[in-house]
C-alpha cells in the first residue's frame, strides 16, 4: 500500500483538460519537490515534470504541475490521443530515506 | 543519451542475478543512479539509489538486505546485485539517473526482465 496516493484512472475527450491529483504526507510531498513521469507500456518511463512545476525540454506546455502542502497535481490541457499513458507522481521521503512513487493514474482519451 | 540494462533472465527462488546498466551521452559522474522496477500489472517501484561520488546508498524496504547497488564511474555503469531472489521480485527492472542535487530521474533505460520462478 503506497503512502502516496493517486486516482487509478482519469479520462477526457480530445481538447479537454484533465487533472491528476497526488496526495502524500509531511515527510514526502510536504517536504520535497514532486516529480511526474509518463509511462507507456513497453517503453522507458519519461520525466514529464520536475520540481513541482518545471517542464523538461521537449515537454509541451499543455502539461503543468503544482504542489501545495501535502498534495500535488498534474494538469493536461488540450488533451490529445498521444497523452494516453500511465502517469506517476514521485517524491523523496525524509523519514523512509526512500523515493516513493504513487500507484499511477491511467489516462484515457 | 543511452542507458542499456542487461543481466535479466530466469532465476529460481533463492538464486542470484546481477544486473548492469551501461550508459553514455551524459555526465555519468555527476548523476545519482537508481533502479526502479515494475512488477506485472503493477506500478513503478523505486528500489535503490547510489550517489554520484560520495557513495551514499539507499534501498527500498522490499529489497534491503538482499540487493546491493554499486557503480563504476570509469565504465559509466551501475550494477544491481540481487541475492535471495523471491517470486515477488519478478519485474521489469529499469535503471534511471538524475543530476546529483536534484530529486528527479531524467534519463531512463528501456529495462530488463527478471523472472523468478521454480
Amino acid at each position: 500500500q503506497s503512502v502516496v496516493t493517486q486516482p487509478p484512472s482519469a479520462s477526457g475527450t480530445p481538447g479537454q483538460r484533465v487533472t491528476i491529483s497526488c496526495s502524500g504526507g509531511t515527510s514526502n510531498i510536504g517536504s520535497n519537490p514532486v516529480n511526474w513521469y509518463q509511462h507507456l507500456p513497453g517503453s522507458a518511463p519519461k520525466l514529464l515534470m520536475y520540481a513541482d512545476g518545471q517542464r523538461p525540454s521537449g515537454v509541451p506546455d499543455r502539461f503543468s504541475g503544482s504542489r501545495s502542502g501535502t498534495s500535488a497535481s498534474l494538469a493536461i490541457s488540450g488533451l490529445q490521443s498521444e497523452d494516453e499513458a500511465d502517469y506517476y507522481c514521485a517524491a523523496w521521503d525524509d523519514s523512509l530515506n526512500a523515493f516513493l512513487f504513487g500507484p499511477g493514474t491511467t489516462v484515457t482519451v | 543519451v543511452h542507458l542499456v540494462e542487461s543481466g535479466g533472465g530466469l532465476a529460481k527462488p533463492g538464486e542470484s542475478l546481477r544486473l548492469a546498466c551501461t550508459t553514455s551521452g551524459f555526465s555519468f559522474n555527476s548523476y545519482s543512479m537508481n533502479w526502479v522496477r515494475q512488477a506485472p500489472g503493477k506500478g513503478l517501484e523505486w528500489i535503490s539509489s547510489i550517489a554520484a561520488s560520495v557513495g551514499y546508498l539507499y534501498y527500498g524496504a522490499s529489497v534491503k538486505g538482499r540487493f546491493t547497488i554499486s557503480r563504476d564511474n570509469a565504465k559509466s555503469t551501475v550494477y544491481l546485485q540481487m541475492d535471495s531472489l523471491r517470486a515477488e521480485d519478478t519485474a521489469i527492472y529499469y535503471c534511471a539517473g538524475g543530476w546529483e542535487g536534484g530529486q528527479h530521474f531524467d534519463v531512463w533505460g528501456r529495462g530488463t526482465v527478471v523472472t523468478v520462478s521454480s
